[in-house]
């Protein structure tokens, strides 16, 4: 069975701290791993990453995925209150008649205070 | 449209009640995903459409869920005899096409809630 395990399920930290979060997978017929951030509404993407070893960033955040270890983590550098929201990771696989569906973990529910 | 944008936002209905929940997807947008989001949970995999034709429906729980996408563009999510389990928040998600690189984008949701 699919699967996606995130970590810490919760985290509480300082503004301008800096976080890491954790995710790993167990897929069969890996395509890609995805981070979105979920606010009060959509979660809103982030990054996609299907290459080994290769950091995808954008401004203060920043990803990388570890295709050996079947995972990946995703960095917040100098942590802003707006940065509080649930990130999802969420892993493609190939489903049937060739589909591609996400597989998501449970999230990591990310916390700045002022 | 700009975004994905599903309708209604809420759906309150006693059991036993048949529901139907829209989405339109981002223009142009050729796959069209349905996801169920339990609270404290990430979303879970129930169907998916290529234009019109429905590729997979295996995370479907069972009959009494069907979905369609008639023209390729709007699709609605149907839930029969609804019961109190099927209370979640349901989205969708679109994106390009399937090939890599294609990064699924959802909306807003609608949040169901069976009395």
């Amino acid at each position: 069975e699919d699967k996606v395990v995130q970590s810490p399920l919760s985290l509480v930290v300082h503004e301008g701290d800096t976080v890491t979060l954790n995710c790993s997978y167990e897929v069969t017929n890996f395509r890609s791993l995805l981070w979105y951030k979920q606010e009060k509404k959509a979660p809103t993407f982030l990054f996609m990453l299907t290459s080994s070893g290769i950091e995808k960033k954008s401004g203060r955040l920043s990803s990388i995925l570890d295709k050996k270890e079947l995972s990946s983590i995703l960095n917040i550098t100098a942590t802003q209150t707006g940065d509080s929201a649930i990130y999802l990771c969420a892993v493609e696989a190939r489903g049937g008649q060739g589909a591609q569906k996400l597989v998501f973990g449970q999230g990591t529910r990310l916390t700045i205070n002022p | 449209g700009a975004g994905v944008s599903q309708s209604p936002r809420y759906k309150v209905t006693k059991r036993g009640q048949d529901v139907a929940l829209r989405c339109d997807p981002i223009s142009g947008h050729v796959s069209l995903y349905w996801y169920r989001q339990a609270l404290g949970q990430g979303p879970e995999f129930l169907t998916y459409f290529n234009y019109e034709a429905q590729q997979d429906k295996s995370g479907l729980p069972n009959d009494r869920f069907s979905a369609e996408r008639p023209e390729g563009s709007i699709s609605t999510l149907t839930i029969q005899r609804t019961e109190q389990r099927d209370s979640a928040m349901y989205r969708c998600a679109s994106s390009r096409w399937t090939g890599v690189n294609q990064p699924q984008h959802f909306g807003d949701g609608t949040r169901l809630s069976i009395l």
